[in-house]
Order: C-alpha cells, then structure tokens, then sequence
C-alpha cells in the first residue's frame, strides 16, 4: 500500500511568488492534515479535513494561505504571496478518520526555501 | 491551549545504551502520540497511548494521565534509533518541542 505522497519534495522561490504543494492521502484515508515545520521545532497543524470540508482552520493564516480538497481525496495547499518567514517543511498527514484511536500516517513534506 | 513540553532536548548515547524521555503536558488529554522523526525527515508513528503501558520491541512508552506526562523508553539502543522523538496530544494536535538523539556507534 502507497503511503502518503507529497510533491515537490523541494521547492525555492523568490518572495512574493505563489507557491502550490500537492497531497495525495493512503487511499480510504478521510481525515487529511496539513502541518508546518519549522527548523527544530515540533509540526504545528495549519488546516484539517473530514472529507472535503475543512474542520480546523482556525491556524491558517488566510490572508495568505489557502488549502482545498476537492472531492475530499487529494488536497493542494497554496501560498500567495509567499514571505522569508515561511521557509519551512510542509507535512501533510492522513488518518483513517477523526476518530481518536487513529493513527496519523505522514508524508515525506516539502521543504520550501523563500528567498 | 495546551502545553506540551519535551525534556531532554538533546541526548547523546553510546550505542547499547537505555535511556527515557518524558512528555508533559499541561490539560487533560485524550490521547497521546509518540513520533520518531528520522535524519531525513519522514515521521513514522510509535505508539497511541492515552493511558497505560505499551511496547514495541526495544521501545516501550507509559501515560500517567492523572499526572500529565508521559515516558518514552529506548532500550539497548542502537544508531538507527536516531533522530528526533516527538510526543503529540490530541487535543488541537499540539506537538511538543521534540528530543534530538543522536546514538553513536
């Protein structure tokens, strides 16, 4: 079974370009997380989904950040503008439901560089 | 929210070596997440223990709910136990700060 797979494993852009990262959950996985990863810091969870509806977004900071999941599979996290502060790893997640008994599964992330 | 707070943050071991880590955390949870984070970034899910004790292998982890902490044991370690350790809690899926290992051979 594929696990979760996340692209572009690396990513370097200039600041104030958009930039898209792309999930793609363990299949009949509902629940899917976005996390952001700071350089020897824990994850911090940006955005949740149960299906295609987003139940936690209260972390996402919106003027900036958007997410979606279109027919509550795959899911893009997108960012536009892009700043300096948001060089990080970006973790996306998947878990089979909401249910706390569950286990988060996660992907390899991506390592955004802002120049 | 909730605080999770992580100690050692750093450990050095000789390979062979046992050690714990402990996880504290602030409010009642329902339940608690160890992670290890290897050197190339991918976090692979150890245990799901809200309460109790568990254990994997050389890897065992006990919850003290009424007591907010939890422990992480490593035993007979070896080098491919590095990396970083992370506790979770449920509870707004709040990470603590991580403890870096680093296991020499």
């Amino acid at each position: 079974e594929a696990g979760v797979v996340q692209s572009p494993r690396y990513k370097i852009i200039e600041k104030k370009q958009p930039v898209a990262f792309w999930c793609n959950p363990i299949s009949g996985h509902n629940t899917l997380y976005w996390y952001l990863q700071n350089l020897g810091q824990g994850p911090e969870l940006l955005i949740r989904y149960e299906n295609e509806e987003a139940v936690d977004d209260s972390q996402l900071p919106k003027d900036r950040f958007s997410a979606e999941r279109l027919k509550g599979v795959d899911s893009t996290l997108k960012i536009q503008p892009a700043e300096l502060g948001d060089s990080a790893v970006y973790l996306c997640a998947s878990s089979l439901s909401n249910s706390e008994v569950d286990t988060q599964y996660f992907g390899p992330g991506t390592r955004l560089t802002v120049l | 929210g909730i605080q999770v707070e992580q100690s050692p943050p750093d450990l050095i071991l000789q390979e062979g070596a046992n050690s714990t880590l402990r996880c504290n955390f602030s409010d009642s949870v329902n339940n608690l997440q160890w992670f290890h984070q290897n050197p190339w970034g991918q976090l692979i899910n150890l245990f799901y223990i809200p309460s109790g004790t568990k254990q994997n292998g050389r890897l065992s982890a006990t919850t003290v709910a009424t007591e907010r902490y939890s422990l992480l044991y490593i035993s007979s370690s070896q080098t491919t136990d590095s990396g970083v350790y992370f506790c979770a809690v449920w509870n707004k899926l709040t990470f603590g700060g991580g403890t870096r290992v680093l296991v020499k051979p």
